[in-house]
């Protein structure tokens, strides 16, 4: 099993341009989340997922849109990069209990 | 809102000793409680989960306790090595399950050889 994987590894925006993080699963977990992590501090929840197509917001979701069309894939987009979205994001998936997460998306906004 | 604060933010102690990483959240009606490993640059490692019903749990040279009615949480790593440098994360799960972890913002343990 490859756990979970997320593309791209680093990438840099301009300020006003979008992307979508990619996430992906091969677990078979209904449960998914994605997190940012700022320097110096702990990982905040953006969206999470119970399943296909039920999607719900977390602490920080402002300038972030997420969709779960299959229970392998849970994309992160951000239409309009801010600097202040620069951050580490990670995903997560999860049967319930423990959470696993991806090596992150190192994300810098210009 | 579940808030979790975790004490000492860094900690640096000679190879051989045996070490406890504390952490505390505000509201105890917790549906199980994290601890990871954070390697610089990379993803997080989960180590172990103590569920609300229990006490305690033990991997290897590692024991999480729970106490809830406190709102606290400790890591006890025995007989410290260098291998075991890394930033510790405690997170909290709230709720029925489905929501997202509370995260503190970890202690950055260096172990000197």
């Amino acid at each position: 099993n490859a756990g979970v994987t997320q593309t791209p590894k680093f990438r840099i925006l301009k300020i006003g341009q979008s992307m979508t993080l990619q996430c992906a699963q091969d677990m078979n977990h209904n449960y998914m989340y994605w997190y940012r992590q700022d320097p110096g501090m702990g990982l905040k929840l953006i969206y999470y997922s119970v399943g296909a197509g039920i999607t719900d917001k977390g602490e920080v979701p402002n300038g972030y849109n997420v969709s779960r069309s299959t229970t392998e894939d849970f994309p992160l987009r951000l239409e309009l990069a801010a600097p202040s979205q620069t951050s580490v994001y990670f995903c997560a998936s999860s049967p319930g209990t423990f959470q696993f997460f991806g090596p992150g998306t190192r994300l810098t906004v210009l | 809102k579940q808030e979790v604060t975790q004490i000492p933010a860094a900690l640096s102690v000679p190879e051989g000793e045996n070490l406890v990483l504390n952490c505390s959240f505000t509201d105890s009606a917790i549906y199980n409680l994290q601890w990871f490993r954070q390697d610089p640059g990379k993803g997080l490692t989960s180590l172990l989960l103590i569920q609300s019903s229990q006490r305690e749990q033990t991997s290897g040279r590692l024991n999480a306790s729970l106490d809830k009615s406190s709102g606290r949480s400790t890591l006890y790593i025995a007989a410290s090595q260098p291998g075991d440098s890394a930033t510790y994360l405690c997170a909290a799960h709230s709720g029925g399950g489905a929501d997202g972890l509370t995260f503190g913002k970890g202690t950055h343990l260096i172990i000197q050889p």
